[in-house]
């Protein structure tokens, strides 16, 4: 999983407030994916993106949820008004333009408290 | 939504034995991956396969992907601590581009 950085590590908010995960993919890779863990459980696909596009979104809640991965920068995921049930540790993978998923890797995650 | 059930849910093990797990599902998929994943880190992945009936090996590991397509095993053998982990499966479904289906895992520990 060398080269896809996540930040921040931890991440504690209140209810209420807003949670942004940043995921920085592998050089050269332009599709992101988001996954989620609950803790003692597999990870759950959220949304998949390539540069400024929105591919897959099937697994994202319809509400207080966004997916960025713009031109320039990192790609974000956005949760507004955060409520106790959205604490899980967040991972977002990359991979190629071959977008072959065996070649993908996952960064280390966002583990996100809300208290 | 769709699941993979892995079995067992966790094993303690003595080291130098030998560890099989499996993953089941209802529906049939074209790609079954096996991931490891460290505490408070990523999955890793560790083995992949394509075809049904076919079986990989990565050095100590060794998976299979079910002739029906809807189960997948692996295998490890001469197991030492660093082993120790959560192991998932995963399952990429037909027609889907690249989202990944995890099985629940097998958490593994080993001891001395």
């Amino acid at each position: 999983n060398a080269g896809v950085m996540q930040n921040p590590r931890h991440l504690v908010r209140r209810r209420g407030q807003e949670a942004r995960l940043r995921c920085s993919p592998v050089k050269g890779h332009s599709h992101v994916y988001w996954y989620r863990q609950l803790p003692e459980e597999g990870l759950k696909f959220m949304v998949y993106l390539q540069k400024e596009n929105i591919i897959d979104e099937s697994g994202m809640p319809k509400e207080r949820f966004s997916a960025e991965f713009p031109k320039e920068g990192p790609s974000i995921l956005r949760i507004q008004q955060v409520v106790r049930g959205d604490s899980a540790a967040y991972f977002c993978a990359s991979s190629p333009p071959s977008n072959v998923f065996t070649e993908a890797f996952f960064g280390q995650g966002t583990r996100l408290t809300v208290v | 939504g769709q699941q993979l059930n892995q079995s067992p849910q966790s094993m303690f093990i003595q080291e130098g034995e030998d560890v099989s797990m499996n993953c089941t599902s209802s529906s049939i998929f074209n790609t079954w991956l096996w991931y490891k994943q460290d505490p408070g880190e990523g999955p890793v992945l560790l083995i992949a396969l394509y075809k049904a009936g076919e079986l990989t090996s990565n050095g100590r590991l060794t998976a299979q992907f079910g002739i029906t397509r809807k189960d997948s095993f692996l295998n490890i053998s001469a197991s030492i601590p660093s082993d120790v982990g959560i192991y998932f499966c995963a399952g990429q479904l037909t027609g889907t581009a690249s989202k990944l289906t995890f099985g629940t895992g097998t958490r593994l520990q080993v001891t001395l």
